[in-house]
């Protein structure tokens, strides 16, 4: 049982350059969720889809998009990179309460 | 104001001393709280969570929550070094997406 998959695990970018991230469930959760992590600033929500087929911005949506392909996978994309993007990513899923995790995508920008 | 917000710490405790970790939280409609517990490079692993005023003990762990005073807490006795962490909070406000806080490191020192 995976639980969540993100890939890849590790990546950098040249600023500008355009970028996927990918995330996967096993679990039939019907909530996803993308999240990037920074020194001292905790986790904050980037995006979040409630169900397949809906997507809703968070806290800090600007410069992603994302998509909910079908109830096991919503991707994160950059289309052009800035050094201000260079974090640690998460994604999570859920039913109810609590979420899960995936192992982080670690991404640098230069 | 962020909607929950720790001390950063660093928190040093002796082995098998008492890990006390505070959390308060803006939104008076948050009914779910977390405490995740995440190691140096991993993800966030859920730990405990609390819906009711009071106490709720789970091993080595207990998680205390004031509705009133708005403030959620995490012990930690006998603590170990494996206990060496960031300790993440999260509350679920109004709009049922988890807010997390900035985490508390701590450091158990043998």
């Amino acid at each position: 049982n995976a639980g969540v998959t993100q890939t890849p695990k590790f990546q950098v970018l040249k600023t500008g350059q355009s970028m996927t991230l990918q995330c996967a469930q096993d679990m039939n959760h019907n909530s996803m969720y993308w999240y990037r992590q920074d020194p001292g600033m905790g986790l904050r929500l980037i995006y979040y889809s409630a169900s397949e087929g809906t997507t809703d911005k968070g806290e800090v949506p600007n410069g992603y998009n994302v998509s909910r392909l079908n109830k096991r996978e919503f991707s994160l994309r950059l289309e052009s990179a800035a050094p201000s993007q260079t974090s640690v990513y998460f994604c999570a899923s859920n039913s109810n309460q609590p979420q899960h995790f995936g192992d982080g995508t670690r991404l640098s920008i230069l | 104001q962020k909607e929950v917000e720790q001390n950063s710490g660093p928190l040093s405790v002796p082995e098998g001393a008492i890990a006390s970790l505070n959390c308060t939280y803006s939104d008076r409609g948050s009914q779910s709280f977390f405490w995740y517990r995440q190691y140096s490079g991993k993800s966030p692993e859920l730990i405990m969570f609390i819906y009711s005023n009071g106490d709720k003990e789970d091993g080595r762990f207990t998680a205390q929550l004031n509705k009133a005073s708005q403030y959620v807490s995490l012990l930690i006795r006998d603590s170990q070094p494996s206990d060496s962490a960031t300790y993440l909070c999260a509350a679920v406000p109004n709009d049922y997406k988890l807010s997390f806080g900035a985490g508390t490191t701590v450091t158990v020192r043998a």
